[in-house]
Parts: structure tokens; C-alpha cells; sequence
């Protein structure tokens, strides 16, 4: 079975701060994304990348980065928190067709 | 811009009946749809694709039907039982990028018993 892991369940940030959320795959897969999910509102696509250290901006990539240093690793970047980025960040990878889900990072900043 | 829209109202139904979704998009047929599963607290499982020149795609009590002339598809689900219970998420992608996907804003589904 695919697994994509990403590290935090849950976190509590402050305003201002750098946070990082990390997402891991063990498929050797090429294409990974970030989504974030808000009510009403969908999954709204981040950034993805489709390779190593190659990236590409999705629909609301403001106020975000992200970085692929390894196939495995993706890693979304709030460089300043900001209160609304308070949100469920899905990490996924794609296999064919199919896209398959980390659990989800509930991120709340303050 | 293509868009992905599902019905966003909640469906309630009774135990052992048809729960039918509807997904709708805009502009040109994407290649495919898929259709995904949700729980609450939990990321997207995928649960069926459907191509656009398959009218319909079946997996155990699931059935997927696209249906290009309305640019929808619909998501059926027979027999429901309480363990069906979840949000329910049309996806697909457009243009030339297809592993970009769209999704729509997803149906929540009750089952009663």
C-alpha cells in the first residue's frame, strides 16, 4: 500500500512564525503536492513538484513555499504565519492516475 | 477557468436506499473524473475513476456514470449502510497538466439506520 506520512497532526503556531510542515512517501513517486481544505470551500491546490527540486506554483501559492530536496521528502513552508493560514493541509504523491493522501496537518495559527 | 462543482447541501438518507451525487464541470470534457472519500479528520481515499468514453464504471455497491453531454457525472451508491457515511469528492484535471487536479467542494453523506 501507498503511504504518504506527514509529521504533525496537529500544531499551534504564533503569528509571525516560520512553520514548517513535512510530508514523506515511500513509492518512489515522482509527483508530489500540497492542498489545503477549508470549508465550503474544497481542496485548493498549493504547490506541487514533479521531480527533484523542481516545483511549480498551484492555485494559491501566496505566503507559501515549498521545497523537494529528496524524491521521498516534499516540505511546505509558511515563511510568516499568518492567521489566515489557519487551516487542514493535505500532502499527497500520484501514482498513474490516483492521487493518494496523507493524513492531514490541522494547523492553527494565533 | 475549468471548474468542479458538487452540490454542497448535505444528503441524508435511510439505511438500504440510493444515495446519488452529482458532480458538474465546466467548459471542454476533462479526460476522466474521479471520485474520492473522505472522513472526517482524514485525508482523500481515492475510490473510482471513470474515462470519458465510459458511460458508466461499477465497484462493489459504487456506480459512476459521466455523462459528457450535460459535463456531468454521477455518483450512486446502492444499498447504503451507516458505515457509508462520509464526504464524498468529485476531482479531474484540465489541460495539459493531467495530474493537476481540481476538486470539487465535496457532498456529505448520512446514513441513517
Amino acid at each position: 500500500d501507498v503511504k504518504v506520512t506527514q509529521s504533525s497532526r496537529y500544531l499551534v503556531k504564533r503569528t509571525g512564525e516560520k512553520v514548517f510542515l513535512e510530508c514523506v512517501q515511500d513509492m518512489d513517486h515522482e509527483n508530489m503536492f500540497w492542498y489545503r481544505q477549508d470549508p465550503g470551500l474544497g481542496l485548493r491546490l498549493i504547490y506541487f513538484s514533479y521531480d527533484v527540486k523542481m516545483k511549480e506554483k498551484g492555485d494559491i501559492p501566496e505566503g507559501y513555499s515549498v521545497s523537494r530536496e529528496k524524491k521521498e521528502r516534499f516540505s511546505l513552508i509558511l515563511e510568516s504565519a499568518s492567521t489566515n493560514q489557519t487551516s487542514m493541509y493535505l500532502c499527497a504523491s500520484l501514482a498513474g492516475n490516483t492521487i493518494y493522501f496523507g493524513e492531514g496537518s490541522w494547523l492553527t495559527v494565533v | 477557468s475549468q471548474k468542479i462543482e458538487q452540490n454542497s447541501e448535505a444528503l441524508n438518507i435511510q439505511e438500504g436506499k440510493t444515495a446519488t451525487l452529482t458532480c458538474n464541470y465546466t467548459n471542454y470534457s476533462p479526460a476522466y473524473l474521479q471520485w474520492y472519500r473522505q472522513d472526517p479528520g482524514r485525508g482523500p481515499v481515492f475510490l473510482l475513476l471513470i474515462r470519458e468514453n465510459e458511460k458508466e464504471k461499477r465497484k462493489e455497491r459504487l456506480k459512476v456514470t459521466f455523462d459528457t453531454t450535460l459535463k456531468q457525472s454521477l455518483f450512486h451508491i446502492t444499498a447504503s449502510q451507516p458505515a457509508d457515511s462520509a464526504t464524498y469528492l468529485c476531482a479531474s484535471a484540465f489541460g495539459s497538466n493531467d495530474y493537476k487536479l481540481s476538486f470539487g467542494a465535496g457532498t456529505t453523506v448520512t446514513v441513517r439506520a
